[in-house]
Formats: structure tokens, sequence, C-alpha cells
């Protein structure tokens, strides 16, 4: 069936990039995402993008995504501490509404 | 300011009780889902619902029900509580088509004893 990989964790020093991978297997997923999650509190889109990109910036986030390969990437540029949370990865699925979700990575950064 | 909320951030049951936990929001969303966190496992999809008195089975619906009467509200139901049932639980909603973005609401940390 539908599945999203990420690795589990993953540390940084504040200042330095980060980029947190992802793999999935449904290459019919209209849209892709980013959520952030942090300690103690529900999820919330970081950023999104549409399947025919390859590309989308947003400040200090650029997300990278190759269908060939079904990998979608985040870098987080100038990492600071506050950045410190767990990313899941995710698509969209066929039957409207429903997402698939990655198994999260938590991004650990340190002064 | 879109909101989802959760009845209780905490929830500390015994093992056989009957626990009920409830989502709003405040969006107008046809769509609502119910998933639970667990460590290493990420978000897994429970049930959800596409419209009032509608649900459907997600990846895991064993030992869960739920329920929605309003558009509003959409309850998770654990007829009989056991301990592998202790997990975050997160509700959410989203509108149909366009994006699918779904709001979060802030988890419900479940223990069961």
């Amino acid at each position: 069936g539908e599945d999203v990989e990420q690795s589990l964790f993953l540390s940084v020093r504040e200042g330095d990039s980060s980029v947190i991978n992802c793999t999935y297997t449904d290459s019919s997923s209209t849209y892709l995402y980013w959520y952030k999650q942090e300690p103690g509190a529900g999820l919330q889109l970081l950023t999104y993008i549409f399947s025919n990109m390859d590309m989308k910036q947003d400040q200090r986030l650029t997300v990278l995504l190759n269908k060939k390969d079904k990998h979608l990437s985040l870098r987080i540029a100038d990492t600071q501490t506050g950045d410190s949370a767990i990313y899941f990865c995710a698509e969209s699925y066929n039957q409207g509404g429903k997402l698939i979700f990655g198994q999260g990575t938590e991004l650990s950064v340190k002064p | 300011d879109v909101k989802v909320t959760q009845s209780s951030r905490y929830l500390v049951k015994r093992t056989g009780e009957k626990v009920f936990l409830e989502c709003v929001q405040d969006m107008d969303h046809e769509n609502m889902f119910w998933y639970r966190q667990d460590p290493g496992l990420g978000l897994r999809l429970i049930y959800f619902s596409y419209d009032v008195k509608m649900k459907e089975k997600g990846d895991i619906p064993e030992g869960y029900s739920v329920s929605r009467e309003k558009k509003e509200r959409f309850s998770l139901i654990l007829e009989s509580a056991s301990t592998n049932q202790t997990s975050m639980y997160l509700c959410a909603s989203s509108a149909p088509g366009g994006r699918n973005e779904q709001y979060f609401g802030p988890g419900t940390r479940l223990t069961v004893t």
C-alpha cells in the first residue's frame, strides 16, 4: 500500500542548515506537505508543494521534489533552537481528504 | 483564526472503562479525522468522516468507534479501554478539494492503566 518513510532523528548545530528527507510511494499524489509538531502540541502545516513543481522556497525553508525518485526534502537554512521539533512529511491520497504521514523526524538543534 | 479543539489534554482511565474523546472545529469543514500518534510509527488513521452521520474506517479502527451527529463535532469512543490504547490522539479537519490541508487540534494524551 501507500507508504511514506522518514529517518527518525536529526541533530544539527545552531546556524547550520538542516535537511530532512522523505520518500513516498503514491506517484498520483497531488500535494506533498511538511508539518511541524512542537513539544506537547498538535501538528501545524509548515509548507506544501504541488506535484508539478520541483522546488518551493519560503523564507528559510526550501522544499525539493524529485518525482522520478519519489523523494521530498525540506531544507531549513540558519537553523535555530526554536526549530527543534518533529517534522512530518505527508502525501495526499487519492480518496479526497486523506493524507498519509511519515513516521516523523525529530530535529534537535544544539547551541 | 482557525481552530480545532479537543476536550482534554491529558486523560487517565482504567482498563475496561468507556472513553469519549471530543473534537470540535469552527471552520465549517466537511472532513474530520482521528489519528493516534506513537513514537516511531508516526500518525495512523483510526476513523474519518466526510459529512454528518458518515464515517469511514481508517487503517487501525479495531477497538474504536466514532460519532458525528453535528458537522462541527467528531467524537472518538473507546468502548472498553485497554493498555495498548495508551497513546496521543490527534483530531484534524479539512475542507474538501483544494490543497486538502488538514488542521490539527492540540492532542489528547490518554493513559490506560
